[in-house]
């Protein structure tokens, strides 16, 4: 959707282990943004981008850290995983397209932690 | 604290009637709001907008209305295909764009044939 890809689809961890979400787009869209769909909650923003080099907190920072060094990639990492971590993570991107102005969103990583 | 509120976890409607969804904000700063469609193992996708400079805003079946003194906002599906079970979620921003959205948490529609 809208150039945006997600590594991997779907992964299992265990309690303490560590892994990286990697999200990419294929345009030059600054803002890049993680979240995560739990049932019931809807969709919560962990951490944004809103542009190379810069990072700053969402609604649900806390147990992950991201980096933005490439334009294109923004990644989120899990030091040390929770079974409270599982979830759905889509990324999403900022884009004014057809004077709609929307976030377009990636597929989806699904974690679970056991 | 809930700035955007879905009450109803699931609609169901059938073939060919209207579906209504609703929701409801607290934020009085929130200019601009959105709707998008979620089916299972997808990522959302984008439906419609409305900026609160307008009252309502079509696009084919899909209409969103916008009342501002009572901080709601519905979006009517007319006339309805089961293609358009989904669930959906609305957002909201105060930036007069969708740079930073508060989502509500979903209501889940079926569309009966």
């Amino acid at each position: 959707n809208a150039g945006v890809t997600q590594t991997p689809k779907f992964r299992v961890l265990k309690t303490g282990q560590s892994m990286t979400l990697l999200c990419a787009q294929d345009m030059n869209h600054e803002y890049m943004y993680w979240y995560r769909q739990d049932p019931g909650m809807g969709l919560r923003l962990i951490h944004y981008s809103v542009g190379e080099g810069t990072t700053a907190k969402g609604e649900v920072p806390d147990g992950y850290n991201v980096s933005r060094l490439k334009k294109q990639n923004f990644l989120l990492g899990l030091e040390s995983a929770a079974p409270s971590q599982t979830s759905v993570y889509f990324c999403a991107i900022h884009s004014l397209r057809e004077a709609e102005e929307t976030q377009y969103f990636g597929p989806g990583t699904r974690l679970l932690v056991l | 604290d809930q700035q955007v509120k879905q009450n109803s976890p699931s609609l169901s409607v059938q073939e060919g009637r209207i579906s209504i969804l609703n929701c409801d904000y607290t934020n009085s700063m929130f200019d601009y709001f959105l709707w998008y469609k979620k089916y299972p193992a997808e990522g959302p996708t984008f439906l419609i907008s409305i900026s609160s400079i307008k009252d309502k805003n079509e696009d084919g079946r899909f209409t969103v209305f916008l009342n501002k003194s009572a901080k709601h906002l519905s979006l009517h599906i007319v006339p309805s295909q089961p293609g358009d079970s989904a669930v959906y979620f609305c957002a909201a921003s105060n930036q007069g764009g969708s740079e930073k959205l508060v989502f509500g948490k979903g209501t889940k529609l079926t569309v009966n044939p």
